[in-house]
């Protein structure tokens, strides 16, 4: 158990829809980062948040947004569902960010399914 | 080209032999990650090293930052060691913080 925690497990939906996806870190972490794992394009870096704030955009669709809460929790927004965003998305915490590099610790993910 | 490469992307192999995955990229790194994902989805990160060598129990991890590879081996292997392994390097942002950039994994399958 690597202390980091996603809800739902598990979530099916149709097209066109809107999901929330959420996490909560390690305590004492304060980086929250997001990840897609689909079948055709693998594991791929969303987004990453530091105490509150947006420090680093990757493939993120602008259908997709993401935020970071005072308690250090984080959500994922998809709306607009397709069929393409079906995929496995993960959470990672980490102590910090900038000086050094901090080990991601990875939460089990939530399944999407986009019917 | 991706900037992560791993081989090999399948590897089957006896209860008992020594297996090496390797990994090789192209990107300048602060650090990098072997992570070992099962059936059931879930990532576990094995190892985070930046140089040398690290080994925890019968794995073991090297990295060679000049030639931009690590190997990460398993002695013993085992039925259980049978999951998915992947490369993860830590590269720099704009802000300097670390961004993962995975390498597709390679499929381990170990027969009793």
């Amino acid at each position: 158990d690597s202390g980091v925690t996603q809800t739902p497990k598990h979530l099916i939906t149709a097209t066109g829809q809107r999901v929330t996806l959420r996490c909560s870190p390690r305590s004492g972490d304060l980086s929250v980062y997001w990840y897609q794992q689909s079948l055709d394009q693998g594991l791929q870096f969303l987004i990453q948040y530091y105490n509150g704030e947006e420090r680093a955009k990757g493939n993120i669709l602008e259908r997709f947004s993401a935020q970071q809460f005072p308690d250090l929790h984080s959500e994922l927004n998809l709306s607009s569902l397709e069929l393409g965003d079906s995929a496995l998305y993960f959470c990672a915490s980490s102590v910090g960010t900038g000086t050094g590099y901090n080990e991601q610790f990875f939460g089990p993910g939530t399944r999407l399914t986009v019917l | 080209k991706n900037e992560v490469e791993q081989s090999p992307q399948n590897l089957t192999a006896q209860e008992g032999e020594f297996i090496t995955i390797n990994c090789s990229y192209s990107v300048g790194i602060s650090a990098l990650h072997w992570l070992q994902q099962h059936p059931g989805g879930g990532i576990v990160s094995l190892f985070m090293l930046s140089s040398g060598k690290k080994k925890h129990g019968r794995l073991i991890a090297t990295i060679n930052i000049q030639e931009k590879h690590s190997s990460l081996h398993i002695t013993a292997s085992h039925p259980r060691d049978s999951a998915v392994y992947i490369c993860a390097v830590m590269g720099r942002t704009n802000f300097g913080n670390e961004k993962l950039t995975f390498g597709t994994g390679t499929r381990l399958t170990i027969i009793p």
